[in-house]
């Protein structure tokens, strides 16, 4: 479907859970990022990773934490979430933070409930 | 604050027809301007961007922006029912990296 994939599809949890959300992508691209789309609200930047490195990350709750090893892999690591949590996840990816014109190209999402 | 503002439909167009779909920013630093599809239970598809002002085509799809009255509309030419989505208006600003900022999207029907 798309050069960006993530696993799983649907995750339900239990607020003391822990869990992760894997995010892989195929382009070549160097900036990962994670976004949260709930009903009825604009997509939320949650983290940016340009080369790695965390650039962003916009007033996130501690409960979620990201990893970035490299340039193709992305994590969100879960814990004591909450069920406002409950949202679709999104990882996107794009050739360079910061060029003009860069696009984010988007995985499928993760479909989280939280109970 | 940086907003990015899109009517929410649901915009109901007849197939054949061209459906227009409006999109306005606060931030005069935004730089570059990205139409996103998102079909129902699926992520966002990236349909065309577009960083300069006038018109830009591709395919059925032209994008256009008016950066002194800081709006950027999508029209769909000869409609199709596969075409009804819900369509995002995102910008991008040349701070702390280039960060997107999205709309709320834009609900289109096709009629058949």
């Amino acid at each position: 479907e798309t050069g960006v994939t993530q696993t799983p599809r649907h995750l339900v949890m239990g607020m003391t859970n822990k869990k992760s959300l894997k995010c892989e992508q195929h382009l070549g691209h160097n900036a990962m990022y994670w976004y949260k789309q709930s009903a009825k609200k604009p997509l939320e930047l949650m983290f940016v990773y340009n080369f790695k490195e965390q650039t962003e990350n916009n007033s996130v709750p501690s409960r979620f934490s990201p990893e970035c090893p490299n340039s193709s892999h992305l994590f969100l690591h879960l814990h004591t979430l909450q069920p406002e949590d409950s949202a679709l996840y999104l990882c996107a990816s794009s050739h360079k933070q910061g060029a003009r014109g860069d696009t984010q190209y988007f995985g499928p999402g993760t479909r989280l409930t939280v109970l | 604050q940086k907003e990015v503002e899109q009517n929410s439909g649901p915009l109901s167009v007849p197939e054949g027809a061209i459906a227009s779909l409006n999109c306005t920013y606060s931030d005069r630093g935004s730089q570059s301007f990205f139409w996103y599809r998102q079909y129902s239970g699926k992520s966002p598809e990236l349909i065309m961007f577009i960083y300069s002002n006038g018109d830009k085509e591709d395919g059925r799809f032209t994008a256009q922006l008016n950066k002194a009255s800081q709006y950027v509309s999508l029209l769909i030419r000869d409609s199709q029912p596969s075409d009804s989505a819900t369509y995002l208006c995102a910008v991008s600003l040349p701070v702390a990296g280039n960060q997107f900022y999205f709309g709320t999207g834009t609900s289109l029907t096709v009629i058949p």
